[in-house]
């Protein structure tokens, strides 16, 4: 059974440019949150999807966006880079209305030059 | 909104010895204290979680306590091992929704 995946494991960006990143939910999962996590600090939330909607955004600029497909996966896409988007990107998925712990992938290193 | 601290920053610690670390929310209606562990290049890993309807739960080595009046909750790891070392999360949330982390704890165990 696999666990949330996440692509791709690295990725080199330089200021102004635009970025994709892809998370594919744990098997029987339909809600996916989005996590930064900054060297050295907790994750801060992005946003969740469930039902192709955000449902719930963090304290992130419109730069940052999202979608969610009919199978659940999960697109993450940032703007406009800054140097200050360097930052490991965490995908989370859980069952809604669960009661179930989000499960965490191993996320995407994002380096802006 | 809310908010979550995080003590100490660093910990480090005897193999067989215990460690503890503490949390604070601020948030009244958090209802929801998962504790993740992160390796190296790795993703957190749920370890062990607590909901506000209970006081203490045990799993093996581990053990989470939550005093909802001083809205507090700690991670009690007994007989330290040397892969328990890594950085260590805890967070709180309402309902299941966004987890709301503290700032980690690096846990370092010599054997």
């Amino acid at each position: 059974d696999a666990g949330v995946t996440q692509s791709p494991t690295h990725l080199i960006k330089t200021r102004g440019q635009q970025v994709t990143l892809r998370c594919s939910p744990k098997s029987g999962h339909d809600t996916v949150s989005w996590y930064q996590q900054a060297l050295g600090q907790g994750p801060q939330f992005i946003f969740q999807y469930y039902e192709e909607e955000e449902r719930q955004r963090g304290n992130f600029p419109d730069r940052f966006s999202g979608h969610q497909f009919p199978n659940y996966s999960s697109e993450l896409n940032v703007n406009a880079l800054l140097l200050g988007d360097s930052a490991l990107y965490l995908c989370a998925s859980s069952r809604q209305l669960s009661n179930q712990p989000q499960h965490f992938g191993d996320g995407t290193r994002l380096s802006i030059l | 909104g809310e908010n979550v601290e995080q003590h100490p920053s660093t910990l480090s610690v005897q193999e067989g010895d215990s460690a503890v670390i503490k949390c604070t929310y601020s948030d009244s209606a958090s209802n929801y204290f998962p504790w993740y562990k992160q390796e190296l290049g790795k993703g957190p890993q749920l370890i062990i979680d607590i909901r506000s309807n209970v006081g203490e739960k045990k799993d093996q080595r581990i053990a989470v306590t939550l005093n909802k009046t001083a809205k507090h909750f700690s991670l009690h790891i007994t007989e330290t091992q040397p892969e328990d070392s890594a950085v260590y999360f805890c967070a709180a949330s309402k309902g299941f929704q966004k987890l709301v982390f503290g700032t980690g704890t690096r846990l370092l165990v010599s054997p």
